[in-house]
């Protein structure tokens, strides 16, 4: 069975700092996909980034990056400077299964 | 191009009816997954069809069902429905997929969101 564990329901940051978001999994299998998706306030999932398990070469889309340790099955996400407009909910995601989530707040 | 639609957005019922959810994913896509959002569960991952063919399930009883037709809508149904099956019923839909893995992005709609009274 697989598994996603977001262990920080709640994480605060001030902007134009950096924060990250913790994510464990566990899979048999291995060959698979890992995702970070974004969920503002009242508004659409979108994705974030994705990691393919078999690159070892850490995924990066301009301030948003990954930390993947495929032995540890681990992924986090790493938010540089941060922005107002970073405040929300973060699930990681292995294939289709999610994380409870956690929730970004970004102080001014 | 148009983005996943699902509907109704919103929907009242009462314990022990049942409701028809439904998702129009992107054109061309032919994975359609759904889950079940609460605010201390994350989301719950329901089922996922694949050209018309359930391939993947999560652990829910057997009142969450679910289908998809050949233009690759698809609806789900809760039967004898329960208070804690209040929520936000989401639906994403894919193009890539290979094998029983999905490697591509998920595309989400808005939800449907279910108050049981």
């Amino acid at each position: 069975a697989q598994t996603v564990t977001q262990s920080q329901p709640e994480m605060s940051v001030q902007e134009a700092e950096t924060v990250t978001l913790s994510c464990t999994y566990d899979t048999s299998e291995s060959d698979y996909y890992l995702f970070w998706y974004k969920q503002p306030p009242s508004r659409q999932m979108i994705l974030v980034i994705r990691q393919e398990a078999y690159k070892q070469q850490n995924a990066t889309e301009n301030r948003f990056s990954v930390n993947f340790q495929k032995a540890a099955k681990s992924f986090s996400l790493k938010i540089s400077d941060s922005q107002l407009g970073d405040a929300a909910m973060y699930f990681c995601a292995l294939d289709m299964r999610f994380g409870a989530g956690t929730r970004l707040t970004v102080k001014p | 191009k148009a983005g996943v639609t699902q509907t109704p957005r919103y929907l009242i019922k009462t314990r022990g009816q049942q409701v028809t959810l439904s998702c129009s994913p992107i054109s061309g896509h032919r994975s359609v997954s759904w889950y079940q959002q609460t605010p201390g569960q994350g989301l719950q991952f329901l089922f996922e069809y694949f050209s018309e063919t359930q391939r993947n399930k999560g652990n829910f009883p057997g009142r969450f069902s679910g289908r998809q037709f050949s233009n690759s809508r698809s609806e789900m149904n809760v039967s004898t429905l329960e208070l804690g099956d209040s929520a936000l019923y989401l639906c994403a839909s894919s193009l890539a997929r290979i094998r029983t893995a999905n490697t591509g992005e998920l595309f989400f709609g808005e939800g449907s969101r279910l108050t049981v009274l």
